[in-house]
C-alpha cells in the first residue's frame, strides 16, 4: 500500500541555518505530493505542493522536488528562522489507488533557536 | 473562499462522560470530510471520513463515532470518553477526490 516515511526528529537548528527534512514515499500509482506545517496549538496548513516527477513546490522560502527516481520529496529551506519552529508533514494523495484519502508521514518537530 | 469551523476548541471532560465535536465547512458543496486525531508529540490518525451525506467511513476501531447530518456538517460522538480519548482533535476538507486537504483550528480535548 502507499505510505510516506520522514526522518526522525526533533530537529534543532540556529538561526540562518539551512534546513533538510527528509521525505520518501512508496505508491503503487502517480500520487501528488504535499508538505503541511503546524504550528503550536494550530492546524495543519499545506506549504507546498508538487502534482507530477521533476515539480518543484516552494512558498515562503521553502522548496521541495519531486524524484520519482528516488522516490523523495525532501524539504528544503536557505535560511530558517525562529518563526519556523514547527511540525513537518510529508503527505501523498494516489488518487488511482485511495480515492478518498490522503497519507501523512510521522512529522518532523523543527526548533529554531536565535 | 472556504472556511472550516471547529468548536469548542477545548474541552475538559471526566471519564465516562458523552463527548460531541462539530466542524462545519463554509464555501464550498459536496466536500469530503475528515476527522483525525493527534496525541502529544505524535502524527495524525485518521479516525472517519465521509464522502457524502450519510456516509461514514470508520478506520480505527473503537468508542467514537461520527456523523454526517448535513452536507457541510461532521461531528463527533462519544458515548462515554476513556481516558484514552484525550488528544488535539482535527476537522479536514477536500474536494469529491482527496487532493489537497484543509483543515480546522482543531479541539484540544483533555479526559480526566
Amino acid at each position: 500500500g502507499n505510505s510516506v516515511t520522514q526522518m526522525e526528529g526533533p530537529v534543532t537548528l540556529s538561526e540562518e541555518a539551512f534546513l533538510t527534512i527528509n521525505c520518501t514515499y512508496t505508491a503503487t500509482g502517480y500520487p501528488s505530493l504535499f508538505w503541511y506545517v503546524q504550528y503550536p496549538g494550530e492546524g495543519l496548513q499545506l506549504l507546498l505542493k508538487a502534482t507530477k516527477a521533476d515539480d518543484k513546490g516552494s512558498n515562503k522560502g521553502f522548496e521541495a522536488t519531486y524524484r520519482k527516481e528516488t522516490t523523495s520529496f525532501h524539504l528544503e529551506k536557505g535560511s530558517v528562522q525562529v518563526s519556523d519552529s514547527a511540525v513537518y508533514f510529508c503527505a501523498l494523495s494516489d488518487l488511482q489507488t485511495s480515492y478518498d484519502k490522503v497519507i501523512f508521514g510521522p512529522g518532523t518537530s523543527l526548533s529554531v533557536i536565535p | 473562499s472556504q472556511t472550516i469551523h471547529q468548536w469548542p476548541a477545548t474541552l475538559v471532560q471526566p471519564v465516562g462522560s458523552p463527548l460531541s465535536l462539530e466542524c462545519t465547512v463554509e464555501g464550498t458543496s459536496n466536500p469530503n470530510l475528515y476527522w483525525y486525531r493527534q496525541a502529544a508529540g505524535r502524527g495524525l490518525q485518521l479516525l472517519f471520513y465521509s464522502v457524502g451525506i450519510g456516509q461514514i467511513s470508520s478506520e480505527v476501531p473503537q468508542n467514537l463515532s461520527a456523523s454526517r447530518p448535513q452536507d457541510r456538517q461532521f461531528i463527533l460522538s462519544s458515548k462515554k470518553l476513556l481516558l484514552s480519548d484525550s488528544g488535539f482533535y482535527l476537522c479536514a476538507w477536500s474536494g469529491r477526490r482527496a487532493y489537497e486537504q484543509y483543515f480546522g483550528p482543531g479541539t484540544r480535548l483533555t479526559v480526566t
